[in-house]
């Protein structure tokens, strides 16, 4: 199966842990990219990345970081959490600037 | 402001109903994608429509580049196709920027 797969699903964690978010897409694309839905179904990009390029919204906060290993895998760490950063998190990917999104089902985080 | 505007915000059909929604862009746009998502999150692409209309199944989307806009209509409405429509858009392949959605629920 060809498709963009995230993990875990769900996860729950006390403010101040860091937390590691998986993403690998076997779609063969040259992009994956992080986006934040927000508690008001606001989905905003955080990082685009391809083996040439990081692009990081100036918005995002600089607990974030994108990782990646090679094309396929894209993780999202967050060093330090905090309660504001309760949202879902979608990874996607694309195979060149003139085609489609394919996004993954999400990571729903919970600070608590 | 909102670059993305989307209306109607939510929706309410009785099976067999068409329905018309609507993106507006405020700014020059590249492209331009419309999403389901699902209640549990997960996004699922409808149409990538620089421009032009594009037909799968019961949904069309109409893209006019120049004017800054774009619909997806929904004809002969069934009970599953209630969720979230998004569209989306994209200037120089900076990313998706996307709207609040139109929540869609359909009736027996």
């Amino acid at each position: 199966e060809t498709a963009v797969f995230q993990t875990p699903n769900y996860h729950v964690t006390q403010v101040g842990n860091e937390v590691s978010f998986n993403c690998k897409q076997t779609l063969g694309h040259d992009t994956m990219y992080w986006y934040k839905q927000d508690s008001k179904k606001l989905l905003k990009i955080m990082f685009s990345y391809n083996n040439k390029q990081l692009i990081v919204n100036e918005t995002v906060p600089r607990r974030f970081s994108p990782q990646s290993s090679d094309k396929a895998h894209l993780n999202l760490r967050i060093k330090s959490v905090e309660p504001e950063d309760s949202a879902v998190y979608l990874c996607a990917s694309r195979r060149h600037s003139n085609s489609d999104y394919t996004f993954g089902s999400g990571t729903r985080l919970l600070v608590i | 402001g909102q670059q993305v505007q989307q209306s109607p915000a939510s929706l309410v059909l009785q099976e067999g109903e068409n329905a018309e929604l609507q993106c507006n862009f405020s700014t020059s746009l590249n492209s331009m994608q419309w999403f389901y998502q699902r209640p549990g999150g997960s996004l699922v692409s409808l149409f990538y429509n620089p421009s032009g209309t594009k037909q799968s199944g019961r949904l069309t989307s109409t893209t006019v580049i120049k004017e800054r806009r774009s619909s997806l209509h929904i004809s002969s409405s069934q009970t599953t196709d209630s969720g979230t429509y998004l569209c989306a858009m994209e200037r120089y392949a900076q990313g998706l920027t996307f709207g609040l959605g139109t929540r869609v629920s359909v009736f027996p």
